[in-house]
């Protein structure tokens, strides 16, 4: 089976700093890895995906993850962020082999940007 | 554009009566979920369907039922055996289960309110 803990339930942040999103999976088979966003009343987007290949994803929104197979995370990162990106993000993951290939969801980390 | 239309946005019942939720979409997709979403609890799977007039429980089907007549609708009753029903209720849509290439399109949800 598998489980996501995203390590943050809420994240204070200043306009223009930086910011990591911590995301970590536990699964027995190999996983895909995706980041969701979650604007105010909204329903969810996704951000980025890691299928395969390149261990950097490049999101919208210039954003961006690193899948560490290592470490089973999937941090999430901002180099900048702006207060429009005041939202909700989810880190889900699935397994890529088998029948069960349902998402699994993190409970979310809630997203700050003050000015 | 083609998109997720859940209808209505906010909807208000008095506690014991049953209440459908409208999920259409225009994607031609042929998979469609819904999730309740619970503050601090993320998003959990209640119904999902794969293909017209198929449809398996998710996590928490009990005091949920679905139909799924028609590609493009998969309405959501929530009866009065449902505990606990007030929630943010969403639908999503994706190619297939298990084509993780496509990712899951969301509606922009229903606040469901029981008093």
């Amino acid at each position: 089976a598998q489980s996501v803990t995203q390590l943050d339930s809420q994240v204070p942040v200043f306009e223009e700093a930086p910011v990591e999103l911590r995301c970590n999976y536990s699964s027995s088979v190999s996983v895909y890895l995706f980041w969701y966003v979650q604007y105010p009343n909204q329903g969810l987007q996704l951000l980025l995906k890691y299928l395969s290949g390149s261990t950097l994803v490049k999101g919208i929104n210039g954003f961006e993850a690193e899948f560490n197979k290592s470490q089973t995370s999937f941090h999430l990162r901002k180099p900048s962020v702006h207060i429009s990106d005041t939202a909700e993000y989810f880190c889900a993951v699935a397994p890529n082999a088998g029948n069960n290939r349902k998402l699994i969801w993190g409970l979310g980390t809630s997203l700050a940007v003050n000015p | 554009d083609g998109g997720i239309t859940q209808s209505p946005k906010y909807l208000f019942r008095k506690e014991g009566q049953n209440v459908t939720l409208s999920c259409e979409q225009n994607l031609n997709h042929d998979a469609m979920y819904w999730y309740r979403q619970d503050p601090g609890q993320g998003l959990r799977l209640i119904y999902y369907s794969q293909i017209v007039n198929d449809f398996q429980k998710g996590d928490i089907a009990e005091g949920y039922s679905v139909s799924r007549e028609k590609k493009e609708s998969f309405p959501l009753t929530v009866t009065s055996a449902q505990k606990n029903p007030t929630a943010f209720y969403l639908c999503a849509s994706s190619i297939p289960t298990g084509n993780y290439n496509s990712p899951l399109h969301f509606g922009n949800g229903t606040r469901l309110t029981v008093t």
